[in-house]
């Protein structure tokens, strides 16, 4: 079974610092997904990346999926306390109708001092 | 667009009790919908995937007997936690693939489940 491991686990940060969190597949990813959640919240979705080099943006927040498709990097660029939270990040393994179930890495939580 | 509610967000029940937990897909229709539970500083653990109108798929580990998933319509999925015990508390997620994006999982708030 795919495997996915967050580092670090829990980062601390003072506002207005950029970030990294890493995420690291065991298999070939075919799809990764980085979501951020509320403690005690669903998930928010964020972006999906599937080809290998691909890097989307979206606000502040860069990810990338780097060319053997094995490792995602989340990058926060000035980050304010409204990113703090649980950042997770998602793999899909195979594709097509209900085989888009994804495997979790055990999440990286932010926190983000004013 | 693509918001998906469950209810309760959460429940207290004795032991012995059975639960029902909804997840509903509110603006798009559902052909697949996904249960995950996740304990305290964890990840999520996929439970099962449910199909519209078919059996669901549990995962290896996972009760079928205990948890009960009816996906009965294109916006609606439920999980009965069945006699529940105490280690059945937990945080319960559902998640949804809309037929017009099969990539995107679409997550709900949760169900926080508290049993005695």
């Amino acid at each position: 079974s795919q495997e996915l491991e967050q580092s670090p686990q829990s980062l601390i940060v003072q506002e207005g610092k950029n970030l990294t969190i890493n995420c690291t597949s065991s298999k070939t990813l075919y799809g990764l997904y980085w979501y951020k959640q509320k403690y005690g919240e669903g998930l928010i979705f964020l972006m999906m990346l599937q080809k290998g080099g691909e890097e989307k943006s979206h606000e502040k927040i860069t990810a990338k999926l780097d060319e053997k498709k094995q490792q995602s990097s989340l990058h926060i660029t000035a980050s304010q306390p409204s990113h703090a939270g649980i950042y997770l990040c998602g793999a899909s393994s195979a594709g097509g109708g209900s085989n888009y179930k994804l495997t979790f890495g055990k999440g990286t939580l932010l926190t983000v001092n004013p | 667009g693509a918001v998906v509610s469950q209810h309760p967000s959460w429940v207290i029940c004795k032991s012995g009790t059975s639960v029902k937990i909804e997840c509903r897909s509110l603006d798009f229709q559902a052909t697949t919908m996904f249960w995950y539970r996740q304990f305290p500083k964890q990840s999520l653990m996929l439970m099962a995937t449910s199909n519209e109108g078919s059996k669901a798929t549990y995962e290896q580990g996972v009760e079928k007997d205990k948890f009960l998933i009816n996906h009965a319509s294109l916006t609606l999925s439920t999980l009965t936690v069945t006699s529940a015990h105490p280690e059945d508390s937990s945080f319960y997620i559902c998640s949804a693939l809309t037929s017009g994006r099969l990539d995107t999982q679409y997550f709900g708030p949760g169900t926080r489940l508290t049993v005695l």
